[in-house]
């Protein structure tokens, strides 16, 4: 089956510990995503990667790192200066970043972080 | 900055009534724009999108959506909600570049 997954589902950390969120697409594309979906906030863009070796902050990118040392995986790193990284974090993928706009974005099922 | 705005953050309704959920956006150029829906425990999904041409957009499950340039507006709508249509619905805009941003969502709980 051809999709997006995030691992673990639900992850639990202590104040001031660095957890890193996996996100893996066999969908072959090249554009990756990493949101973060707060209640009555929608979802907001935290890093993203249009191709391999290269990715750019979005509009909460404070606290977070990434890497895309490989086309199908965009790790997600929280690290410990992020002030409130309790939430759930939401990875997709589009086959293409800024060439063309006509393509949708696909989720993965997302992880719970919660930090204790 | 570009924003999307959802009015209706939390909607109530019975089975076999209509819905209609809004969306606008803030934007003057060419926009793409996209409803994704959240059931319950579920992965985000498109419902449906618009690029260009015929402005009224019909989706997966009955769901359709107008786009109307001069009020910056793509609302969602449905003749007759179903109790399985009880989920967290977001509106998103595409400006430009790769980016989308969504709005704040809206919660619809249909009661049978």
């Amino acid at each position: 089956d051809g999709g997006i997954t995030q691992s673990p589902k639900y992850l639990f950390r202590k104040e001031g510990q660095n957890v890193t969120l996996s996100c893996e697409q066999n969908l072959n594309h090249d554009a990756m995503y990493w949101y973060r979906q707060d209640p009555g906030q929608g979802l907001r863009l935290i890093y993203y990667s249009q191709i391999v070796n290269d990715f750019q902050k979005g509009d909460i990118a404070e606290g977070y790192s990434v890497s895309r040392e490989k086309k199908e995986s965009f790790p997600l790193t929280v690290t410990s200066a992020q002030k409130n990284p309790t939430a759930f974090y939401l990875c997709a993928s589009s086959i293409e970043g800024a060439v063309s706009s006509y393509n949708e974005q696909f989720f993965g099922p997302g992880t719970r972080l919660t930090v204790l | 900055a570009q924003s999307v705005s959802q009015h209706n953050h939390h909607v109530i309704l019975s089975e076999a009534a209509s819905l209609e959920l809004g969306c606008n956006y803030s934007y003057g150029g060419t926009v793409n724009l996209f409803w994704y829906v959240q059931y319950p425990g579920q992965h985000l999904q498109l419902l449906l999108k618009y690029f260009s041409g015929d402005p009224l957009v019909k989706g997966i499950k009955g769901f359709e959506a107008e786009f109307i340039k001069s009020k910056f507006s793509f609302n969602l709508r449905k003749p007759s909600v179903q109790w399985s249509d009880t989920a967290e619905y977001f509106c998103a805009v595409k400006v430009n570049t790769d980016k989308l941003i969504f709005g704040t969502g809206t919660r619809l709980q249909v009661f049978p």
